[in-house]
């Protein structure tokens, strides 16, 4: 079936670090490839997300990486705070265009 | 002005019981979706809806039935709530999918607050 795996599973920086977490995907058919953020008992928001015909995009602290060929994709979190704290999935579309299929996402904690 | 609402909430109920969960959207999107988010967090497509069709139906059992009465709606019926049932329902709305707008339309999903199901 079609799989995205994520890793690692939980995650501890230092304030001022870097974060980066990194997903691969199974489907070649897969064009939009998007990050969310869920913190505790909240909805999982949109942070930042890479269509399969870019490599790159950045926000702000927050970078996305895609390696077609690789079939592999990366958030990149640039001088982290500890509001950034939180759980990070990444997530590729599915192989009909509808829906989207989730990592098993990424347990973030930023320590002042 | 809430985008993507679910009522309830909260529902605690007994097992074998048979429970709704409503959600709405006022986003104007033509796509609807379940996603289940269980204790381990994982999260995991259930239902996909386009226009109050059923796209997508992602080996859920029976006992869960989706009903779209319009685009901005897509409720979820469960029967026979069974312990395993006990998770945080999602829904979530977007766009037009990809493959109606040629793979590149624009397919942020929005996620509602979630309804957190116990089933004892």
């Amino acid at each position: 079936g079609e799989n995205v795996e994520q890793h690692p599973s939980t995650l501890s920086v230092q304030e001022g670090d870097s974060a980066v977490i990194k997903c691969t995907y199974s489907d070649s058919a897969s064009n939009y490839f998007p990050w969310y953020k869920q913190e505790l008992g909240k909805r999982p928001q949109l942070i930042i997300d890479i269509r399969s015909n870019v490599g790159e995009k950045k926000d702000q602290r927050i970078a996305v990486t895609l390696n077609k060929t690789a079939k592999h994709f990366s958030l990149h979190i640039t001088e982290t705070q500890p509001e950034d704290s939180a759980v990070y999935f990444c997530a590729a579309t599915l192989r009909s265009g509808y829906a989207l299929n989730f990592g098993k996402g990424t347990s973030l904690l930023v320590t002042p | 002005d809430t985008a993507v609402s679910q009522t309830p909430k909260y529902l605690v109920t007994q097992m074998g019981n048979d429970k709704s969960i409503k959600c709405e959207q006022n986003l104007g999107h033509d796509t609807m979706y379940w996603y289940k988010q269980d204790s381990k967090k994982f999260l995991k497509i259930m239902f996909s809806y386009n226009n109050k069709e059923l796209i997508i139906n992602e080996t859920v059992p029976n006992r869960f039935s989706p009903k779209s009465p319009d685009k901005a709606h897509l409720n979820l019926h469960i029967n026979s709530l069974e312990l395993g049932d006990s998770a945080v329902y999602f829904c979530a709305s977007s766009r037009k999918d990809n493959r109606l707008a040629g793979g590149n339309s624009y397919n942020e999903q929005f996620f509602g607050p979630g309804t957190r199901l116990t089933v004892l």
